[in-house]
C-alpha cells in the first residue's frame, strides 16, 4: 500500500463547478498535510496546508482533513480553465519530511 | 519573496559525463532537498540536507552524490550520467517548522536528457 494515495485522474469538471480532489494516507502519526499545484512542465507550488481536523478556506480553495479516516481533500469552487493542472497531496512523516502522492490531474472544461 | 533557483532549465549531457545540478536559495533555509520526477512514478527523494555539510540519502540515491558547502547552495552530482537518469530534477528548501507548517518551496526544475 502506498503511503499517500491519490486517484491519478483525469478528473474532468465543467467551468464554474466544484472540483473535489481526494487523498488518503497510511501513517496515523502524520501531522501536517499540504496541497501543491503543478502545471505541465513546471514545478509544484504550494496552495495550502492544514493540520487540524475540519476545514480550512483560502479564497476558492478549501482543504478538509479527517484524521480518524486518514483522509484529506481539496475543494476548488468556481473552477476555471486556469485551474487545470496536477494536484499533489503531501503528508509529513515521522521525520517531518514530506511524502508525496502521485497526483491527480484536473481538467476544467470551458 | 521566497526564491529557489536552479541554474539550468534544460540540459543535454552524454552518457558517462559527470553532471552538476546547482540549486541556490535566498531564504536562509536549513533544509534542502533533491527530487526527481518521472511520469507514473511521481516525486522521488534522492538526497536531502538538514544543514551545511550535512547530507542524508533519500529513497533513490544510487548514482548520485550531493554537496552542501554553504547554507544557500545544494548541488546534485551525477557521477557518470546514464540514460535512465533522464528526468526532471527538482530542488526544494524549507525552514524546519512547527508541525511541518512550512511546506517545501521548489525551484523551477531542470529537465535533464542523457543521450
Amino acid at each position: 500500500q502506498k503511503e499517500v494515495e491519490q486517484n491519478s485522474g483525469p478528473l474532468s469538471v465543467p467551468e464554474g463547478a466544484i472540483a473535489s480532489l481526494n487523498c488518503t494516507y497510511s501513517d496515523r502519526g502524520s501531522q501536517s498535510f499540504f496541497w501543491y499545484r503543478q502545471y505541465s512542465g513546471k514545478s509544484p507550488e504550494l496552495i495550502m496546508f492544514i493540520y487540524s481536523n475540519g476545514d480550512k478556506e483560502d479564497g476558492r480553495f478549501t482543504a478538509q482533513l479527517n484524521k480518524a479516516s486518514q483522509y484529506v481533500s481539496l475543494l476548488i469552487r468556481d473552477s476555471q480553465p486556469s485551474d487545470s493542472a496536477t494536484y499533489l497531496c503531501a503528508v509529513t512523516n515521522a521525520g517531518n519530511m514530506l511524502t508525496f502522492g502521485g497526483g491527480t490531474r484536473l481538467m476544467v472544461k470551458p | 519573496d521566497v526564491k529557489v533557483t536552479q541554474s539550468s532549465r534544460y540540459l543535454v549531457k552524454r552518457t558517462g559525463e559527470k553532471v552538476f545540478l546547482e540549486c541556490v536559495q535566498d531564504m536562509d533555509h536549513e533544509n534542502m532537498f533533491w527530487y526527481r520526477q518521472d511520469p507514473g512514478l511521481g516525486l522521488r527523494l534522492i538526497y536531502f540536507s538538514y544543514d551545511v555539510k550535512m547530507k542524508e540519502k533519500g529513497d533513490i540515491p544510487e548514482g548520485y552524490s550531493v554537496s552542501r558547502e554553504k547554507k544557500e547552495r545544494f548541488s546534485l552530482i551525477l557521477e557518470s550520467a546514464s540514460t535512465n537518469q533522464t528526468s526532471m530534477y527538482l530542488c526544494a528548501s524549507r525552514l524546519p517548522g512547527v508541525l511541518g507548517g512550512y511546506g517545501y518551496t521548489f525551484g523551477s526544475g531542470t529537465r535533464l536528457t542523457v543521450v
